[in-house]
């Protein structure tokens, strides 16, 4: 019940296209799903991040889609650019991600944005 | 946002040695930090969750002894591999959270020869 299942694993795209990211989790405990952006060598950094209230947040070109009752949410990158290539990671945790909550993390997805 | 800096950015020891890392929070107070164990391409695994002026509370399968954290103070967590093998080369990754964000450090690339 604590895992957060993250496909697809790579991901290819083209630039200027849209990069799409699926997470599930069956834990209904889970109020906090951030997206954490990953460069090789680097620690994960902070996309954007979404509680249960809202079906959808956007921030520039980056959008999170949640559904509550199939308990999934997705990335969207829009118009992706070369610079977006990395790895991404989704997570959950209960309470809001704050000092004492742990973070679950998806398996991470290496997305390629081809110039 | 917040800056957490971890040292040494890469670390190469011999086998039997023990290696510390150190985790700091440069411009926030953390009562509590993370410490998380990456292999390659492949997830964040949370090892400890470190709390500061108390023990540090371990993650299922994740050898206290091991694996020593101290956090002295609100703004510096430690984690020591002790007795180093081979098979704990991986990438170590700190967090500490601020208004309810983690920010995680830039990772300590371990290899143990």
């Amino acid at each position: 019940q604590q895992q957060v299942k993250q496909s697809p694993q790579s991901l290819i795209v083209q630039k200027g296209g849209i990069s799409i990211i699926n997470c599930a989790y069956e834990n209904t405990a889970f109020d906090y799903f951030p997206w954490y952006q990953q460069f090789p060598g680097k620690g994960p950094a902070l996309l954007i991040a979404i509680r249960p209230d809202v079906s959808e947040k956007k921030e520039g070109r980056f959008t999170i889609s949640f559904n509550k009752s199939a308990k999934q949410f997705s990335l969207h990158i829009m118009d992706s650019q070369p610079g977006d290539s990395a790895t991404y990671f989704c997570a959950a945790s209960r309470g809001y991600g704050g000092a004492t909550n742990k973070l679950i993390f998806g398996t991470g997805t290496l997305l390629a944005v081809q110039p | 946002g917040a800056v957490v800096s971890q040292h040494p950015s890469r670390v190469i020891c011999k086998s039997g040695t023990s290696v510390k890392i150190e985790c700091r929070s440069l411009d926030f107070q953390a009562t509590t930090m993370f410490w998380y164990r990456q292999f390659p391409k492949k997830s964040l695994m949370l090892m400890a969750t470190s709390n500061e002026g108390s023990k540090a509370t371990y993650e299922q399968g994740v050898e206290k002894d091991k694996f020593l954290i101290n956090h002295a103070s609100l703004t510096l967590s430690t984690l020591t591999v002790t007795s180093a093998h081979p098979e704990d080369s991986s990438f170590y990754i700190c967090s500490a959270t601020k208004l309810n964000i983690q920010y995680f450090g830039a990772g300590t690339r371990l290899s143990v020869l």
